[in-house]
């Protein structure tokens, strides 16, 4: 089972450069977020979505643009990118149905130089 | 604003004892709140308590919720290495796919 997959596992960009993270789920969920995680930070919500077409902002949504228009699909974009980018960054999905927990992809570490 | 605070942010054991992590919550429309166990990479999840479930079990690890006083706990008995990780705690809002998450408590347990 792949379950959340995220490419790629590593990039390094240079400061004002654009990029797009992937995220795939072949799980069918309709719901995929995207964290990232900073040292004493905790994970921090930057963009969600609850199904194809529908996107909303997180908590840190500045700098990132997202697009969901498949189910098994959510990329990030950085539109121009910043050394405050410097993160690791996680995908995760879950089902609409009940109660259900959401699974996280291996996460995508990026710096920004 | 909402909020999710673990304590203690870093503890080391040894190898055979039990241990607590605390998990306290002030965030609005609460409809559940989840455990994970991050080690290297992805966060994989242990244990979601909700109104319908506040207690849950499973080998070694057990968790409570109290949603009067706002608080869950993560017990893990007889610890063994393979238990240090960073645990996480999360609140999942109601009305939304938001999960608030602390900043998660560093385990390291030695041999």
């Amino acid at each position: 089972n792949a379950g959340v997959t995220q490419t790629p596992k590593f990039q390094v960009l240079k400061t004002g450069q654009s990029m797009t993270l992937q995220c795939a789920q072949d799980m069918n969920h309709e719901y995929m977020s995207w964290y990232r995680q900073d040292p004493g930070m905790g994970l921090r919500l930057i963009h969600y979505s609850v199904g194809a077409g529908i996107t909303d902002q997180g908590e840190v949504p500045n700098g990132y643009n997202v697009s969901r228009s498949t189910t098994e699909d959510f990329p990030l974009r950085l539109l121009s990118a910043a050394p405050s980018q410097t993160s690791v960054y996680f995908c995760a999905s879950r089902g609409r149905s009940g109660y259900q927990p959401q699974h996280f992809g291996d996460g995508t570490r990026l710096s920004i130089l | 604003e909402d909020k999710v605070v673990q304590s203690p942010l870093s503890l080391v054991v040894h190898e055979g004892d039990t241990v607590t992590l605390n998990c306290s919550y002030e965030v609005t429309n609460f409809r559940s709140l989840l455990w994970y166990k991050q080690e290297k990479k992805a966060p994989t999840f242990l244990f979601m308590l909700t109104s319908s479930g506040i207690e849950k079990k499973s080998g070694r690890l057990s968790s409570i919720l109290d949603k009067k006083e706002l608080f869950s706990i993560l017990n893990i008995t007889a610890t063994q290495t393979g238990d240090s990780a960073v645990y996480l705690c999360a609140v999942e809002k109601g009305g939304s796919e938001k999960l608030v998450f602390g900043k998660g408590t560093k385990l390291t347990v030695n041999p």
